[in-house]
């Protein structure tokens, strides 16, 4: 079946503690983004993936890092996370850049 | 239709009527649309898309159309069912064609 799988689905956990959420696609898709989930906000974009190794910064970057070292993965890190990162995390990915996105089934972080 | 706020907007319909839900977008040189399905607990669903060099496009239940002249692009779904419950959203391309950017999100609520 095709899809984006995200995990863990739900994570708490404490200010300043590493933590990474991993993001894999079954699609062979070259586009892969992490957006989050406010209320009142809706969905922002944190950082985006054109193709293996290469990233780049979305709208609210700040806090967290990413990788694409294979097609497939895109994990998103938090090296010291706050209690403003407590969200609801989105990872997508698409055959390229500006087609539809396909997106996993959320991660919800607190942060302590 | 969309708005900001913590509180989204709401429409309310009886099932086996016509719903329409709204979006203004902000960008007149977007040239890719897409409307999102998100139920609760899940992530976002692809609906339909439309590019800007159509007006209309129809899908199973569901049509979207687009007024480029007044950036206005509006989902239709006919005969509404209890399992189309849920926050819609739409999203166009942004300038730089590497990401999407999303509307708040308009909840729709289907009763009996």
């Amino acid at each position: 079946e095709a899809q984006v799988t995200q995990n863990p689905r739900y994570l708490i956990t404490v200010t300043g503690k590493k933590l990474t959420v991993t993001c894999s696609q079954n699609m062979n898709h070259e586009y892969m983004s992490w957006y989050r989930q406010d209320p009142g906000l809706g969905l922002r974009q944190i950082y985006y993936s054109m193709n293996v190794e290469v990233t780049d910064k979305g709208d609210v970057p700040e806090g967290y890092k990413v990788s694409r070292k294979e097609k497939r993965n895109f994990p998103l890190i938090l090296e010291s996370p706050s209690p403003n990162q407590t969200s609801l995390y989105f990872c997508a990915s698409s055959p390229r850049a500006n087609e539809k996105l396909f997106f996993g089934s959320g991660t919800q972080l607190s942060v302590l | 239709g969309e708005s900001v706020g913590l509180h989204l907007p709401t429409l309310s319909v009886q099932e086996g009527d016509n719903s329409i839900i709204n979006c203004a977008y902000s960008n007149s040189a977007s040239d890719y649309f897409i409307w999102y399905k998100q139920e609760s607990g899940k992530g976002p669903q692809f609906i339909i898309d439309i590019r800007s060099n159509m007006d209309k496009r129809q899908g199973q239940r569901v049509t979207v159309l687009l007024n480029k002249t007044v950036k206005h692009l509006s989902l239709q779904i006919a005969a509404t069912q209890p399992g189309d419950s849920a926050v819609y959203f739409c999203a166009e391309n942004k300038n730089s064609g590497y990401a999407l950017n999303f509307g708040k999100g308009t909840s729709l609520l289907v009763t009996p």
